[in-house]
C-alpha cells in the first residue's frame, strides 16, 4: 500500500527567510508525486508535481519541491517566504503499482511570520 | 470556469437524520472521489468512482454510501447521521489512467457538516 509522511505538525518561518516542507513516501512502482495548499475555509489547490524527468520541480507562488529516489522524499521550498504563504500543505502520492489514487499526507501547517 | 462544484457548504445535522452530499464536475473527467477531512489526520478517502457507472470503497466507507449518477455527477449519502460524521467533506475529480494517477485532483471548496 502507498503511504505518504509529513513528519512536521506545523512549520514556522520568518517573512524573507527560506521555507521547506518536508515529505516522504513510500510506493510500489514509480511514484506520481504531488503539492496541495489549502487557505482557511477553502478547498485544496494544486501547486506542483513531479511525474518523470528533472528532480526539480517548480510550481505556483515561487514554491518548488525536490524528488530524491534514494531518499523516498519530496521536499517542498521556497527561497524566500511570505506571510501570505501561510497555510496548511498537503503532500500526496499516486504510483504506477496503485491505481489511480492520490494518498494524501497528514498536513502541515506552514506560518510564517513579520 | 466552476470547477467541481460541491452543495450545500454547510450543513447542521440532529444524530439519525439524513442526507446527501452533492457533487458536480465540468471539466468531462473520469474519476471522482469522496474525502473527509478531520484535524490532525489529513484527508480520507470515503468512496470513489473511476469512471462513470462504478463505484468502490476508500479506507473509511462505513456510514456512507455513493451514486455515481452520470458522468458529471457524484453524490454522498449519509443514511443515519452520527456525531463522528461531523467533518469537512470534499469532492474532487482527476483524468486518471489506468497506469497512476499523473494529473492530480481538482478539488471543490467543500461541505462543513456537523452532527449533533
Amino acid at each position: 500500500a502507498q503511504s505518504v509522511a509529513q513528519p512536521e505538525d506545523q512549520v514556522n518561518v520568518a517573512e524573507g527567510n527560506p521555507l521547506t516542507v518536508k515529505c516522504t513516501y513510500s510506493v510500489s512502482g514509480n511514484p506520481y508525486l504531488f503539492w496541495y495548499v489549502q487557505y482557511p475555509n477553502r478547498g485544496l489547490q494544486f501547486l506542483l508535481k513531479y511525474i518523470t524527468g528533472d528532480n526539480l520541480v517548480k510550481g505556483s507562488y515561487g514554491f518548488e519541491a525536490e524528488f530524491n529516489k534514494s531518499q523516498t522524499s519530496f521536499h517542498l521550498k521556497k527561497p524566500s517566504a511570505l506571510v501570505s504563504d501561510s497555510a496548511l500543505y498537503f503532500c500526496a502520492v499516486s504510483s504506477t503499482g496503485g491505481g489511480n489514487k492520490l494518498t494524501f499526507g497528514t498536513g502541515t501547517q506552514l506560518k510564517v511570520e513579520l | 470556469n466552476a470547477g467541481v462544484t460541491q452543495t450545500p457548504k454547510f450543513q447542521v445535522l440532529k444524530t439519525g437524520q439524513s442526507m446527501t452530499l452533492q457533487c458536480a464536475q465540468d471539466m468531462n473527467h473520469n474519476s471522482m472521489y469522496w474525502y473527509r477531512q478531520d484535524p490532525g489526520m489529513g484527508l480520507r478517502l470515503i468512496y470513489y468512482s473511476a469512471s462513470e457507472g462504478t463505484t468502490d470503497k476508500g479506507e473509511v466507507p462505513n456510514g456512507y454510501n455513493v451514486s455515481r449518477l452520470n458522468k458529471r455527477e457524484f453524490s454522498l449519502r449519509l443514511e443515519s447521521a452520527a456525531p463522528s460524521q461531523t467533518s469537512v467533506y470534499f469532492c474532487a475529480s482527476s483524468e486518471a489512467r489506468e497506469q497512476g494517477n499523473l494529473y492530480g485532483y481538482t478539488f471543490g471548496s467543500g461541505t462543513r457538516l456537523t452532527v449533533v
